[in-house]
């Protein structure tokens, strides 16, 4: 098993919808968690993080973690062409300062 | 706010050579992660140093080595490389203490590195 866990994609959704993505972790000693956005030959751009169970919401972007179920989520609203993107998972875990990455979902919004 | 640099931006080198990657921490920042991201693939954690000492260290053998730097840059070697170790490789800085739990980590523009 995988420590962090995604669907590699892609994830076709169109303009303006709404797109969901989800993640999984097998250590429930994880802290943080983690969304990055990763552009074809770019590095991850760090955009949202959350602490605790329940939503974070940022403009567009809503962050959903529930640590029972070992669940991070990323919604994005109103999606627009230029969030098509791979979406990297991350989760961290201060015993070892480890920041875990899923392979990524790869998000294609078509207009 | 100046963001995390790094350098070079490409590297060729020869199976067997050795490679000594440069990255420096945003203002601000006194902690630098190293990362290795094969193509398709998530980011590997490497180590991550903070206060000049290694301070976690991901499944990488010890031919991969580090330094960090009084003014917090940090520099990534690497010993008889090998054509896997071909890859991107990040750098990522954060600002640990502080009471924080969590550790958010800036991405540098990373070096592409090509063993042949």
């Amino acid at each position: 098993q995988k420590e962090v866990e995604q669907n590699s994609g892609p994830l076709s959704v169109p303009e303006g919808a709404i797109a969901s993505l989800n993640c999984t972790y097998s250590d429930r000693g994880s802290q943080s968690f983690f969304w990055y956005r990763q552009y074809s030959g770019k590095s991850p751009e760090l955009i949202m993080f959350i602490y605790s169970n329940g939503d974070k919401e940022d403009g567009r972007f809503t962050a959903q973690l529930n640590k029972a179920s070992q669940y991070v989520s990323l919604l994005i609203r109103d999606s627009q062409p230029s969030d098509s993107a791979t979406y990297l998972c991350a989760v961290f875990k201060a015993a070892g300062n480890k920041l875990t990455f899923g392979g990524g979902t790869r998000v294609l919004v078509k207009p | 706010e100046t963001g995390v640099t790094q350098s070079p931006t490409h590297l060729i080198k020869t199976r067997g050579q050795q490679v000594t990657l440069r990255c420096s921490s945003q203002s601000g920042h006194n902690t630098v992660s190293w990362y290795q991201q094969a193509l398709g693939q998530g980011p590997q954690f490497i180590f991550q140093y903070y206060r000049e000492e290694e301070n976690g260290r991901g499944n990488f053998p010890p031919r991969f080595s580090g330094l960090q730097f009084p003014n917090y840059s940090s520099e990534l070697n690497v010993n008889a490389l090998e054509l896997d170790d071909s890859a991107l490789y990040l750098c990522a800085s954060s600002q640990a203490g502080s009471g924080r739990v969590g550790n958010e980590q800036y991405f540098g523009p990373g070096t592409r590195l090509t063993v042949t």
